[in-house]
């Protein structure tokens, strides 16, 4: 089974700023298999990057997705205040198991 | 609109069993592959099953296997979950998500595009 491992596990940002998130897996992915999404309290998850860099369709142009073989990153170049939330990155392998990261919980500082 | 209507999530003793459906509008559903995925109180995403567009291909989180079923019913555009011998860790929201695809020359795209709201199921005595 491939382990995700996303740092850091809370990042304090203010509005305005940069967030960098990082996904690091236990084995090489195929960077068409890795996915990120967001989820905000009480609500299900959304996708925001596919393929490692592509973005989902309506997605802001300020979530960019970078990345290949055990390192990823989601970067939100200049934070709205909606973007705080959950994030986690997803990798959807062509092995059995489908694998999600622990999650980067982005707050307020 | 493109839409996931998760049901049947309740209280249930452990080693019960609860039925849970996911009913897709919106979208040719027959076409999709369609996956669950849960999430227990205060923690993250853990990929529970997966079921191909024909139901051929079937897999299943190691945590569930055994005890879970996926199946679907094309012909009424749903998805179920049938899962028995519930243990108290089972307890989380449980989200139907379509697998999204999209195929370009040089590469094959997977990720989950459309989730529902979730249905909670409570293990519990």
């Amino acid at each position: 089974e491939i382990v995700l491992t996303q740092s850091p596990g809370t990042l304090s940002l203010s509005p305005g700023e940069r967030a960098t998130l990082s996904c690091r897996a236990s084995q090489s992915v195929s960077s068409s298999y890795l996915a990120w999404y967001q989820q905000k309290p009480g609500q299900a998850p959304r996708l925001l990057i596919y393929g490692a860099s592509s973005r989902a369709t309506g997605i802001p142009d300020r979530f960019s997705g970078s990345g290949s073989g055990t390192d990823f990153t989601l970067t939100i170049s200049r934070l709205e205040p909606e973007d705080f939330a959950v994030y986690y990155c997803q990798q959807y392998g062509s092995s059995p198991q489908i694998t999600f990261g622990q999650g980067t919980r982005l707050e307020i500082k | 609109e493109v839409q996931l209507v998760e049901s049947g999530g309740g209280l249930v003793q452990p080693g019960g069993s609860l039925r849970l459906s996911c009913a897709a509008s919106g979208f040719t559903f027959s076409s999709y592959s369609m996956n669950w995925v849960r999430q227990a109180p205060g923690k993250g995403l853990e990929w529970v099953s997966y079921i191909s567009s024909s139901s051929s291909t079937i897999y299943y989180a190691d945590s569930v296997k055994g005890r879970f079923t996926i199946s679907r019913d094309n012909a009424k555009n749903s998805l179920y979950l049938q899962m028995n011998s519930l243990r108290a860790e089972d307890t989380a929201v449980y989200y139907c998500a379509r697998r999204g695809i999209v195929v370009v020359p040089a590469a094959t795209y997977y990720y989950m595009d459309v989730w529902g709201k979730g249905t909670t199921v409570t293990v519990s005595s």
